[in-house]
């Protein structure tokens, strides 16, 4: 069973600009979540999307969007650019639909973003 | 505010004997904890949960202790191996959909042959 794919892995930009980054989920994992890992600071939770819907969001400015697929493959995209936006961001994906359980993210490898 | 603290940025342990590694929440909601594991350009991988009705959860050499009271918990592992050597992150959630992870800044563990 092919995990959580990401792409790109490593991608540089500079200020100002904006980035598009992919995650394809574990087949027949419907709900995906995006994270920002960055030193010292864990992961940061972004948004989690369930059926094409954003059903959870984080403490984010609005530069930072997603969207999921039907097909249940997400984006998120950061706009203008800041230096700050440096970091690795994590796909996950899960099976569980509530609080019914165990309930486990599978994580993809992340795509690194450098902003210059 | 951190909500999740991993007060440890590093533990170096000899191989063979136990790894403790910590962790202190400050949300009394939280109900749902975990622990990940990640290597080097690789994204976290799931190794142990705990619900807030257990006190204590064992899969293998990992073993999760949760005190509620104190509003800690901590992984320990036994015996050590090289290859956990890694860092550690210690994630906690109290949503209803149980997808909303509130993660600590991780703490490195080195394992010494």
């Amino acid at each position: 069973k092919a995990g959580v794919t990401q792409t790109p892995r490593y991608l540089i930009k500079t200020r100002g600009q904006q980035v598009t980054l992919s995650c394809s989920p574990i087949s027949g994992h419907r709900s995906v979540s995006w994270y920002q890992q960055t030193p010292g600071q864990g992961l940061q939770f972004l948004f989690e999307y369930f059926s094409e819907t954003q059903r959870n969001k984080g403490n984010f400015p609005g530069r930072f969007s997603g969207r999921q697929f039907s097909n249940s493959r997400s984006e998120m995209n950061v706009s203008t650019l800041e230096l700050g936006d440096s970091a690795l961001y994590l796909c996950a994906s899960s099976l569980v639909e509530g609080r019914t359980g165990a309930n486990v993210l599978t994580f993809g490898a992340g795509s690194r973003l450098t902003v210059l | 505010d951190q909500q999740v603290k991993q007060n440890s940025p590093s533990l170096s342990v000899q191989e063979g004997r136990i790894s403790i590694l910590n962790c202190d929440y400050t949300n009394s909601m939280f109900d749902y904890f975990l622990w990940y594991k990640k290597y080097p350009a690789e994204g976290p991988t799931f190794l142990i949960s705990i619900s807030s009705i257990k006190d204590k959860n064992e899969d293998g050499r990992f073993t999760v202790f949760l005190n509620k009271s104190a509003k800690h918990l901590s992984l320990h592992i036994v015996p050590s191996q090289p290859g956990d050597s890694a860092v550690y992150f210690c994630a906690a959630s109290g949503d209803n959909y149980g997808q909303n992870f509130v993660f600590g800044p991780g703490t490195r563990l080195s394992v010494l042959p």
